[in-house]
């Protein structure tokens, strides 16, 4: 079974902070690929990245990183001096190359987490 | 072009109407999906086409009627519907399937609300 969860409801930082959106995942499979989307208050899903189970390289394009963690199943997404335009739900989602879902296109989202950076 | 762009934007309409929500891609994907998204849920999977054949319909009520006419065109055809049924009705696209690491790209999304 494929599981997301994210803990943080809902996070409210001032502008410039640093903030961490927490994302655990639960997966029986070796393979498997982690994602990010971000949904502002118009509405559309905005992808922002995608990582595969064998590279757990932290990666960082301009205030973001993500710090992917095998041993804790973890997935986790910083958002460096943050911006009001960065307010907005953050969705964590998986899929695994052995679920048969997962192939045939089911994505497993977290809940999602609120975020609103105050000016 | 690497976007997906859906119509109409907002609708509302009575539980006795019938209309259709468009979506259309140029991205050469050949996988195709269907979203309902409620207030602060995350997107719930309704549908997935692929190369235009019906892969996944995730019990939705026959009230709604999905459509694939060809590899760029996704309609979903809405009938009789009910209150509960309003929602944020997303779009996506993917290259071929049969890849997990196929990342989705979203259109904006149709505002459903039913009178």
């Amino acid at each position: 079974a494929q599981k997301v969860t994210q803990a943080q409801t809902e996070i409210s930082v001032v502008e410039k902070e640093d903030v961490t959106l927490d994302c655990v995942y639960e997966t029986r499979d070796t393979t498997y690929y982690l994602f990010w989307y971000k949904q502002p208050p118009s509405g559309e899903l905005v992808f922002l990245i995608r990582r595969n189970s064998f590279d757990e390289q932290n990666e960082i394009s301009g205030r973001y990183s993500w710090n992917f963690q095998k041993s804790t199943s973890s997935f986790n997404f910083t958002i460096t001096a943050s911006q009001v335009v960065d307010s907005a739900v953050y969705f964590c989602a998986l899929r695994s190359t052995a679920d048969r879902g997962s192939t045939l296109g089911r994505l497993y989202f977290g809940r999602g987490t609120q975020l609103t950076v105050w000016p | 072009d690497t976007e997906v762009t859906q119509t109409p934007k907002h609708l509302v309409m009575g539980m006795t109407n019938k209309k259709s929500l468009k979506c259309e891609q140029h991205m050469g994907h050949r996988a195709m999906y269907w979203y309902k998204q409620k207030a602060k849920k995350p997107p719930e999977l309704m549908f997935v086409y692929s190369y235009e054949k019906l892969s996944i319909n995730e019990s939705v009520p026959s009230r709604f009627s999905p459509e694939c006419p060809n590899s760029s065109l996704l309609n979903l055809h809405l009938h009789a519907l009910q209150p509960e049924d309003s929602a944020l009705y997303l779009c996506a696209s993917s290259p071929p399937m049969g890849l997990a690491s196929n990342e989705q790209f979203f259109g904006p999304g149709t505002r459903l609300t039913v009178l």
